[in-house]
């Protein structure tokens, strides 16, 4: 339903690596900037990485973004218990002239 | 450090009007775009729409045209009016801020969250 597609959930153990996918279309994550957000249960969703791959200060680097043609990936590298939440993508339809989000994935550090 | 805190209230009737504001500290939202975004329980976010304090707005087509934010620069508070509301509208609602403007524009500042229940 979402415009975005994530996977409902991954896992991984901790001080592993995981990574979060999302995919799009030419008219959103191919063209525009993608952002990801990381929301820990009860709060509200905080920003993670901007532009595609930028870090904003204080977030650590073992948190990493990418995208190539109509995908983005999340990357969470050292996971802690810490990191259990769930992690969305976002970024503009220039179609839809809209932010739109992926539907959201779990993260469960086993 | 910028603070966003969302009021209003936690019920409302269906086919009625959902009034929410946004109040802003450390920070004039005399710069930047201040955006409303929701999530209904158990489910993803979804953008409402954006507004600038000169007036500019645009909201997600989604919302057949429900929506309507605005700003008060003396309070330094923004609000949301979502008519004709039902079930539907059940949500968090969350206030949000961009610092630039552009395709992709991240929201770096987010508001706690108010539940608003649509019932009667």
């Amino acid at each position: 339903q979402s415009v975005l597609t994530q996977p409902p959930s991954v896992s991984a153990a901790p001080r592993q690596k995981v990574t979060i996918s999302c995919s799009g279309s030419r008219s959103n994550i191919m063209n525009n900037y993608v952002s990801w957000y990381q929301q820990l249960p009860g709060t509200a969703p905080k920003l993670l990485i901007y532009e595609n791959n930028k870090r904003p200060s204080g977030i650590p680097d073992r948190f990493s973004g990418s995208k190539s043609g109509t995908s983005a990936t999340l990357g969470i590298t050292g996971l802690q218990t810490g990191d259990e939440a769930d992690y969305y993508c976002g970024t503009w339809d220039s179609s839809l002239d809209a932010v739109v989000f992926g539907g959201g994935t779990r993260l469960t550090v086993l | 450090q910028v603070y966003l805190q969302e009021s209003g209230p936690g019920v409302v009737k269906p086919s009625e009007t959902l009034s929410l504001t946004c109040a802003v500290s450390g920070g004039s939202i005399r710069k930047f775009y201040w955006s409303w975004i929701r999530q209904s329980p158990g489910k993803g976010l979804e953008w409402i729409g954006y507004m600038y304090y000169t007036g500019t707005t645009n909201y997600n087509p989604s919302l057949n045209s429900r929506a309507t934010i605005s700003a008060d620069s003396s309070t330094n508070q923004f609000s949301l009016e979502l008519s004709s509301v039902t079930a539907a509208d059940t949500a968090v609602y969350y206030c949000a801020r961009e610092s630039l403007r552009y395709n992709g524009s991240p929201f770096d500042y987010w508001g706690q969250g108010i539940l608003v229940t649509v019932s009667s």
